[in-house]
């Protein structure tokens, strides 16, 4: 039974580019969040997928977008690049708001190590 | 809004020895909370969580955690610390509705084990 899976492992991009990452849930599980881990931080939520649409979104801006296909998985697009955006960004994926509390706990990805110069 | 802190960034134990980690929350209603370990470059791994019911709860590698209501915290212990559990922890607190569950983190306590 794969996990979630995660790609590219490792990115390099330039302030003002554009980056789009790819996530894949553990089987069975059909909602995929995101979140970003900078250097010496615990991960903040940026947003999560249900269903092909955006249910929820912590406090990030705009430039961060993402998209969920029929097969459940997830890209996260980061626009016009800054410093800042370099971090790990960690996919997990999980059974939903259907599943109830009890049951929708969150397993993760190994991230995807994004570098802006 | 919901909120975690992890008083200790670092933590420095004796291989056998014991060991707990702090965490505390701030949420307005019946939190879901929950401890992650994340080893050096990887993703996180989920040790154990808590829902409702008996608040010590148990998890992998022989960790468990108590929640305690009145004093807002969910720390993490083990009787006896290998090598390998040097590691960096996470507590987070999870809402949960009809939206989905979102997670809050702490910033984490970086554990190290002395041979």
């Amino acid at each position: 039974d794969a996990g979630v899976t995660q790609s590219p492992t490792h990115l390099i991009k330039t302030r003002g580019q554009q980056v789009t990452l790819r996530c894949s849930p553990k089987s069975g599980h059909d909602t995929v969040s995101w979140y970003q881990q900078a250097l010496g931080q615990g991960p903040q939520f940026i947003f999560q997928y249900y269903e092909e649409e955006e249910r929820q979104r912590g406090n990030f801006p705009d430039r961060f977008s993402g998209h969920q296909f029929p097969n459940y998985s997830s890209e996260l697009n980061v626009n016009a690049l800054l410093l800042g955006d370099s971090a790990l960004y960690l996919c997990a994926s999980s059974l939903g708001p259907i599943a109830g509390p009890s049951t929708d706990t969150q397993y993760f990805g190994p991230g995807t190590r994004l570098t802006v110069l | 809004a919901q909120s975690v802190t992890q008083p200790d960034i670092h933590i420095t134990v004796s291989e056998g020895a014991s060991l707990e980690l702090r965490c505390n929350y701030s949420y307005g209603a019946t939190p879901y909370l929950f401890w992650y370990v994340q080893s050096p470059g990887q993703g996180l791994q989920l040790l154990l969580k808590y829902f409702s019911g008996d608040t010590l709860v148990q998890g992998i590698k022989g960790f468990e955690a108590e929640f305690k209501r009145s004093q807002s915290s969910f720390n993490l212990r083990k009787p006896s610390v290998h090598w390998s559990d040097a590691a960096e922890y996470f507590c987070a607190v999870g809402t949960s509705n009809n939206a989905g569950n979102m997670l809050t983190f702490g910033g984490g306590t970086r554990l190290m084990v002395k041979p």
